[in-house]
């Protein structure tokens, strides 16, 4: 298997310009996670979805960003308006039957995450 | 709040010498901890998993404890090599989702 695809790999825009960040999950995996990574705060979870479904998005930051997963194997985060303050390192993880259930170990698989500098 | 806390930012130490990075935890009970390293410019990859009911996991020079008492985990590389500097990242929290900024260890030649 491929691993999780993300892209774009790099973005620079300016700011008021919309992004969109596009994820392929690894096949099978029912969990897509979006997160963000600055040096000040670390990796912070943005949003999950099992089985296509939004699960929990308390994380996303504001009305700006949203996230959608149309199908198992695609998912999307966009930033409208993108500001200077949404610079950061956006990674997608994927995961198969969270919890203990079994010998599975809960591990996220993430992709190798897309920089975004705003301008 | 559910809160995990690793207990420094940064961690050096000289090459061959045992590195012993942790995790606390605080207002909840995990059933299980996990580990993750990550390298400039990648994202974070899974290492070991350790249940509540296990005292200790191995692999390879990797140890991992897990102390419910103390409520920590701690993660031990032994004869440490320069390879092995990266970020250590322990999640915590509801499903073990939430990563924080970890632990940057350097080994020194």
């Amino acid at each position: 298997d491929a691993g999780v695809i993300q892209s774009p790999r790099h973005e620079v825009t300016e700011m008021g310009q919309e992004v969109t960040l596009r994820c392929k999950p690894i096949s099978g995996h029912d969990y897509l996670f979006w997160y963000r990574q600055t040096m000040m705060r670390g990796l912070e979870l943005l949003i999950y979805f099992n089985n296509n479904v939004p699960i929990d998005d308390s994380g996303m930051p504001e009305d700006r960003f949203s996230a959608k997963m149309p199908n198992a194997s695609f998912s999307t985060l966009k930033i409208q308006p993108s500001e200077p303050r949404d610079s950061a390192v956006y990674f997608c993880a994927s995961s198969s039957i969270r919890g203990l259930a079994g010998t599975t170990t809960g591990e996220l698989f993430f992709g190798e995450g897309s920089r975004l500098t705003v301008l | 709040s559910q809160k995990i806390e690793q207990n420094s930012e940064a961690l050096n130490i000289q090459e061959g010498k045992t590195a012993t990075l942790t995790c606390n935890y605080t207002n909840y009970s995990p059933a299980y901890l996990q580990w993750y390293r990550q390298d400039p410019g990648r994202g974070p990859v899974f290492l070991l998993l350790i249940r509540e009911n296990e005292k200790e996991k191995r692999k390879e020079r990797l140890k991992v404890t897990f102390d419910t008492t103390l409520k920590q985990s701690l993660f031990h590389i032994t004869a440490s090599q320069p390879a092995d500097s990266a970020t250590y990242l322990c999640p915590g929290g509801a499903n073990n989702l939430f990563f924080g900024t970890g632990t940057r260890l350097t080994v020194i030649p």
